[in-house]
This record gives structure tokens, C-alpha cells and sequence, in this order.
């Protein structure tokens, strides 16, 4: 096991909802990045937080925002939820070395979000 | 812009048989990272292995193997002797910049090795 853990495991939403989806990173982690998985396809990288700010974001629009808290774990919280919200988020925690150096990024159990 | 292809979408073999899983990679970039993962039917992704593109060395681990070729811009996987348990997703990885971009994932390969 990674040592990342992620709450709920599984989440029954409706369209228009709101939902938040927390991840613990590895202990010595100082970096948090969220990728949403469709059903069949490879993970897509949402964003990702370091040192408590935003530090990437891919192609995902506004609604998608999140959070770092001291302790490195993070939110991601999903406004207005849409069918095609529907997937596995994953949490991948790695460490961010003081030269800037990301290394190797271990994932969490994800979490399953239907909305209906 | 960088792009992964894992162009066989699901293999099937028997167990004890060997079984390669291909990764094609497209990048500009000269200094980048590749990587495996394998995700069980539980959905966490596990780390197999990240290789450094000036790092051409083939890897052996146990029944697991790497071949990196970049004159064909491809990272395989080799499995040995499979066994059951090694039933999962197997997905391939490229992170550019000397691996601080977000990783760009292939679409996966399903290996389902029977018993």
C-alpha cells in the first residue's frame, strides 16, 4: 500500500449537486495531483497543489477547484455536477524537492462518483 | 505535444505464458520521464517502474522486464511466467521535463491471464 488514502470510496450524486473529495497523502509528501478516469480510459490530470496553491491545471473548466491544507491533504470539490462527471477521481501525493524536482507520484484508492 | 499509445487494448493469455505490453510515446522534449502502472479490478493505481530517457538500460525486476527503445520512441513490458494475479490494467506514462509536468496516461491495456 501507498500510505495515500482517499474519502467517500463511492459517491451517488444528482446533476447540478455539489461534492467534495478528500485525499491524505503519503507521510514525507508534499505534493497533491487529482486525475479524473472514464470508464476504459487512462487517467486525465485535473490540477495539482503544492505548498497550499494551485500549481497545474489541465483541461478542465472552472467548476473543478481544490484546496491543500497544511498537512499536504487535499480537496476536490465539483460544482454543478454533470452526467459526464461520472468516473474515478484519483489522488496521486509525491514529493517536490526544494530544486523544484517532482518525483515519483503514488496513488490512492480513488474515489467512484456516479452522478445521476 | 506529447501523446502515449498503447495500441492493444486487451490480451489475453494462459497462465505461465509470457506476455509483452507495448507503449509507443510521442514528445519533443529530450529530457523526460516514462513510467508503468497496473490497476487491479480495486481501481488504485500501482507504481511499476519510472525510467529516465537518457537512461536506455533494459530493467529486470523478478518476472517483470523494460524495454526502452528510443530510436522507436517505445517502453514495452514484458511479463514472465504470468500468473493469475498479474490480471489488472497495465497503463504507460510520459512526464516531460525532466519529469515535473503532469503525467499523460495511454488508454490502457487489459490483461487477463487464465488459470
Amino acid at each position: 500500500e501507498t500510505g495515500v488514502t482517499q474519502s467517500p470510496t463511492h459517491l451517488i450524486k444528482t446533476r447540478g449537486q455539489q461534492v467534495t473529495l478528500r485525499c491524505s497523502s503519503q507521510s514525507g509528501h508534499n505534493t497533491v495531483s487529482w486525475y479524473q478516469q472514464a470508464l476504459g480510459q487512462g487517467p486525465q490530470f485535473i490540477f495539482q497543489y503544492y505548498r497550499e496553491e494551485e500549481n497545474g491545471r489541465g483541461n478542465f473548466p472552472p467548476r473543478f477547484s481544490g484546496l491543500q491544507f497544511p498537512n499536504y491533504s487535499s480537496e476536490l470539490n465539483v460544482n454543478a455536477l454533470e452526467l459526464d462527471d461520472s468516473a474515478l477521481y484519483l489522488c496521486a501525493s509525491s514529493r517536490t524537492t526544494s530544486g523544484g524536482y517532482q518525483e515519483t507520484q503514488y496513488f490512492g484508492p480513488g474515489t467512484r462518483l456516479l452522478v445521476l | 505535444a506529447q501523446k502515449v499509445t498503447q495500441a492493444q487494448t486487451e490480451i489475453s493469455v494462459v497462465e505461465k505464458e509470457d506476455v509483452t505490453l507495448d507503449c509507443v510515446y510521442e514528445t519533443r522534449d529530450t529530457t523526460y520521464y516514462l513510467f508503468w502502472y497496473k490497476q487491479p479490478p480495486s481501481g488504485e493505481l500501482v507504481f511499476l517502474i519510472r525510467r529516465n530517457s537518457f537512461d536506455e538500460q533494459n530493467e529486470i525486476s523478478g518476472r517483470y522486464s523494460w524495454n526502452f527503445q528510443k530510436s522507436t520512441s517505445s517502453f514495452n513490458f514484458t511479463i514472465t511466467a504470468s500468473q493469475v494475479v498479474d490480471s489488472a490494467v497495465y497503463f504507460c506514462a510520459l512526464s516531460e521535463n525532466s519529469g515535473n509536468t503532469p503525467l499523460v496516461f495511454g488508454k490502457g491495456t487489459r490483461l487477463s491471464v487464465i488459470a
